[in-house]
């Protein structure tokens, strides 16, 4: 069975703080993805990656895939950044995702 | 960066009507799209795969009869919800992938919030 699991669930900051979101699955993957779910419910695709560590202004993404997991950090955590975080994977060899059930963050000023 | 557009954002309907809901890729071309579907407060769940010029390929427990889903050009695929009911009342969202310089990335539309009466 495809499990992916997210932790916290929910998560409330200053702004400022420096977030980390955790992220593990149980099988092996093709590439894993981070999201960002607005309030509205609008996505963005942060991140894909297969390996290592991507960065992409205050956010940064690793992935372990002998641990099989994956963590979404944060830098200055500002109030926009309030959002759903989503962690999804492919499995090996499939082009659909399965979905983590999101992490919820409150950043407040 | 890449723009799925989806639309209508939200539409309110009578139960027993349809309602088609449109995802185009705006300045890549999409073989592939994907339809989910996302009750409040749980995860999104993948409805089917939509490959262009050929039949969409539907999850398990997804009735294809119900969930119409055409993908007639590289830029455009449709969900129809048929005789809708409030328990098909949700969040329906698709996203695409690109084949060309965006190198297989995922692009997500904004998402479609039904609500049946």
């Amino acid at each position: 069975k495809n499990e992916v699991e997210q932790s916290p669930q929910n998560l409330t900051a200053q702004e400022g703080e420096f977030i980390t979101i955790n992220c593990s699955y149980s099988v092996g993957i093709s590439a894993l993805h981070w999201l960002q779910q607005h309030p509205g419910g609008g996505i963005v695709s942060l991140f894909m990656l297969s390996s290592g560590k991507k960065k992409h202004g205050r956010l940064i993404a690793t992935i372990n895939i002998q641990e099989k997991h994956s963590s979404l950090h944060i830098t200055a955590s500002h109030p926009r950044d309030s959002a759903v975080y989503i962690c999804a994977f492919s499995p090996g060899g499939s082009e659909k995702l399965v979905f983590g059930k999101g992490t919820k963050l409150t950043v407040n000023p | 960066g890449a723009v799925v557009s989806q639309h209508p954002s939200r539409v309110i309907c009578k139960s027993g009507t349809s309602v088609k809901i449109e995802c185009r890729s705006l300045d890549f071309q999409a073989t592939t799209m994907f339809w989910y579907r996302q009750f409040p407060k749980q995860s999104l769940m993948l409805m089917a795969t939509s490959n262009e010029g050929s039949k969409a390929t539907y999850e398990q427990g997804v009735e294809k009869d119900k969930f119409l889903i055409n993908h007639a050009s590289l830029t455009l695929s449709t969900l129809t919800v048929t005789s809708a009911h409030p328990e098909d009342s949700s969040f329906y969202i698709c996203s695409a992938r690109a084949q060309n310089r965006f190198t297989g990335e995922l692009f997500f539309g904004e998402g479609s919030r039904l609500t049946v009466l």
